[in-house]
């Protein structure tokens, strides 16, 4: 089992429309949550972090964390095609940093 | 204020060469971590540092790699010999602390070995 599982996608949404992105992992011990943004040929760039259970909203952007279910989701509102690319979910045990093989998001115009 | 800096960008290679990537991290930042990226394997972290120490190099592949941090301001990844299996983007990230962990990510490395 990886420690932190993404549906690869492609998932795709039409503009203005809500994209949810989830990602469960299986240490117990994690502690701090991620998501990163990549966009083809770029570098992972940090959108979103959490380290409570429940909500966090950032502009368009909202975490969600469940630990009790080992869950950590993104909502994205107003979908925009710059949104395009694909998100990461890392989840940091204390000792060790572990990224998903991502979700790839298209936003359809 | 700048970003993470890696060099070179692009590395074309031959198998049997030695490769080293290089990176600075951004000034203040106490955590360096170096990762590969490839379609098939996704994101993998090889090994980071702490104030120039390694702390962890349980995801270094095998002993053809290496990697230093002789100063806070610069690292070092070392393939020697290079193969075409470690043909992949390198990416360097900084951070400060470790708990609550965000990373900045340089540009990367993207090395082709033949």
């Amino acid at each position: 089992q990886k420690e932190v599982e993404q549906n690869s996608g492609p998932l795709s949404v039409p503009e203005g429309a809500i994209a949810s992105l989830n990602c469960t992992y299986s240490d117990r011990v994690s502690q701090s949550f991620f998501w990163y943004r990549q966009y083809s040929g770029k570098s992972p760039e940090l959108i979103m972090s959490i380290y409570s259970n429940g909500d966090k909203e950032d502009g368009r952007f909202t975490a969600q964390l469940n630990k009790a279910s080992q869950y950590v989701s993104l909502l994205i509102r107003d979908s925009q095609p710059s949104d395009s690319a694909t998100y990461l979910c890392a989840v940091n045990t204390g000792n060790q940093f572990y990224f998903g093989t991502g979700t790839s998001l298209t936003v359809i115009p | 204020d700048a970003g993470v800096i890696q060099s070179p960008r692009h590395e074309v290679t031959e198998m049997g060469q030695e490769v080293t990537l290089r990176c600075k991290p951004i000034s203040g930042h106490d955590y360096l971590f170096w990762y590969r990226q490839t379609m098939m394997r996704g994101l993998e972290l090889l090994i980071y540092f702490n104030n120039n120490v390694p702390i962890d190099d349980s995801g270094m592949p095998e002993d053809r790699f290496s990697a230093k941090m002789p100063n806070a301001s610069f690292s070092t990844l070392k393939i020697q010999p290079s193969e075409p299996r470690d043909s992949a983007v390198y990416f360097c990230a900084s951070s400060r602390g470790t708990r609550r962990n965000e990373q900045f990510f340089g540009p990367g490395t993207r090395l082709t070995v033949l």
